[in-house]
């Protein structure tokens, strides 16, 4: 099993709905919980962090952990044609310094 | 701005070659990271320096597997003797914030080099 489960999809939903994107964990020590965007041909981007437990909202972006479930989930809200990316849920372990990411959930936003 | 830049953007080797591929990162970032990104799946952690030191390399898949940042800034990523499996995408992070640090898990990504192996 990997230490960080993530559906790859394709997703494919229409402009305007909410997203839901999530991934499973196993690994008790994680600590920060971050979500990357990814367009075709581009290096990663830093969307959002949550340290330990709780939501942060960002925008259309909502992000939430459970850590007594190890599931982090990320919502979008009103998606765009433009959220069309590849999504990855990463973390940090309190032990080392290296990001875990999951294997990525391909989005795509029907117009 | 500048962000990370990585080059070159897109490599083609003969099975055997030796490559290097360079990262050059947001100027006064500490911390420096490797990945490695094969198609379909999530980046895989390769190497770590802080400053001029490599504080992990524990993700290098082999000694064939080489990375230096001999000033602190620029680092180069070397294969020796590719093989077919090197085919993937080479990401290169830097981050402003020390290894244990809060702020670590900050890393800016640049754009990656692909490498194929013929």
């Amino acid at each position: 099993q990997k230490e960080v489960e993530q559906d790859p999809g394709p997703l494919s939903v229409p402009e305007g709905a909410i997203v839901s994107l999530n991934c499973t964990y196993s690994n008790s020590a994680f600590q920060y919980f971050m979500w990357y965007r990814q367009y075709s041909r581009k290096g990663p981007e830093l969307l959002m962090y949550t340290y330990s437990s709780g939501n942060k909202e960002d925008g259309r972006f909502t992000a939430q952990v459970d850590k007594s479930s190890k599931y982090i989930s990320l919502f979008i809200r009103d998606s765009q044609p433009s959220d069309s990316a590849t999504y990855l849920c990463a973390m940090i372990s309190n032990r080392d310094d290296k990001i875990i990411f999951g294997k990525g959930t391909r989005l795509h936003i029907l117009p | 701005g500048a962000g990370v830049s990585q080059s070159p953007r897109y490599k083609v080797a003969k099975r055997g070659q030796d490559v290097a591929l360079r990262c050059d990162p947001i100027s006064g970032h500490v911390s420096l990271f490797w990945y490695q990104q094969a198609l379909g799946q999530g980046p895989e952690f390769l190497t770590y320096f802080q400053n001029e030191a490599q504080l992990d390399k524990s993700g290098l898949p082999s000694d064939r597997f080489f990375a230096e940042r001999p000033e602190g800034s620029v680092s180069t990523l070397k294969i020796q003797r590719t093989q077919q499996e090197d085919s993937a995408v080479y990401l290169c992070a830097s981050s402003p914030a020390r290894g244990g640090q809060a702020g670590i898990h900050e890393q800016y990504f640049g754009p990656g080099t692909r490498l194929t192996v013929t």
